[in-house]
């Protein structure tokens, strides 16, 4: 069936620091990808999308590449701060009988330090 | 537009007991998600609604559960005689069709949970 796998965390960075968290996939057709982010007592909160080969999605200096020769959509930052600390699910939605319920992965904890 | 809320946040229950947790999605959005996260995992999922009709429920939602979406709007999960493997946050998520090119890709908005721990 389709899957995610996510870098095991917690990744633990400075402040201003670059970050990568990377994210592969494993689908039957071809899916649409998301990185969602969790801050600590609060539900997900969709952070970026792509739906195609080679689409780029950013946010709040956050991007990700849908990358399909590789099955990858790894998530980087140039210079995280302390507010980015949360985790953070690569998922992937795809058609099935027109649900497109998403599937995630297991989540990878960050931790800024100032 | 407020998000999407969930009711209660927080539920301590013994083992044996009924629960029953509601969601409100977000008020113009057709479909309705359930999901459960332990600790260490993503989320997974248990049913969704399009407007009142139930589509598709997975395999982890066992004859203990029910939800119920009876006017196409909040919807409420029931868990009967808990157990204290179903400890869990429950997560409930909306979703519309979305416009343009995009049109299938239904985004999801997440409530902020109820965590329930069965004693």
């Amino acid at each position: 069936g389709d899957s995610v796998t996510q870098m095991e965390g917690p990744v633990t960075l400075s402040e201003e620091a670059c970050l990568t968290i990377n994210c592969t996939y494993t689908a039957t057709g071809y899916p649409s990808l998301f990185w969602y982010v969790q801050y600590p007592g609060e539900g997900l909160q969709l952070l970026l999308k792509a739906t195609k080969a080679d689409d780029k999605g950013s946010n709040k200096g956050f991007e990700a590449t849908y990358r399909k020769e590789t099955t990858s959509f790894h998530l980087e930052k140039g210079s995280v701060q302390v507010s980015d600390s949360a985790v953070y699910f690569c998922a992937l939605s795809i058609s099935s009988g027109g649900s497109y319920i998403p599937t995630f992965g297991r989540g990878t904890s960050l931790i800024v330090h100032p | 537009d407020t998000g999407v809320s969930q009711d209660p946040r927080h539920k301590i229950t013994k083992r044996g007991q009924n629960v029953t947790f509601r969601c409100d999605p977000i008020s113009e959005h057709n479909r309705l998600y359930w999901y459960r996260q332990t600790l260490g995992q993503g989320p997974e999922f248990l049913t969704y609604f399009q407007n009142e009709a139930q589509l598709e429920k997975s395999r982890l939602l066992s004859d203990r559960f029910s939800a119920e979406r009876p006017k196409g709007s909040f919807s409420t999960l029931e868990i009967q005689r808990t157990e204290q493997g179903d400890s869990a946050m429950y997560l409930c998520a909306s979703s519309s069709r979305t416009s343009g090119r995009e049109a299938k890709i239904y985004e999801q908005y997440f409530g902020p949970g109820t965590r329930l721990t069965v004693t």
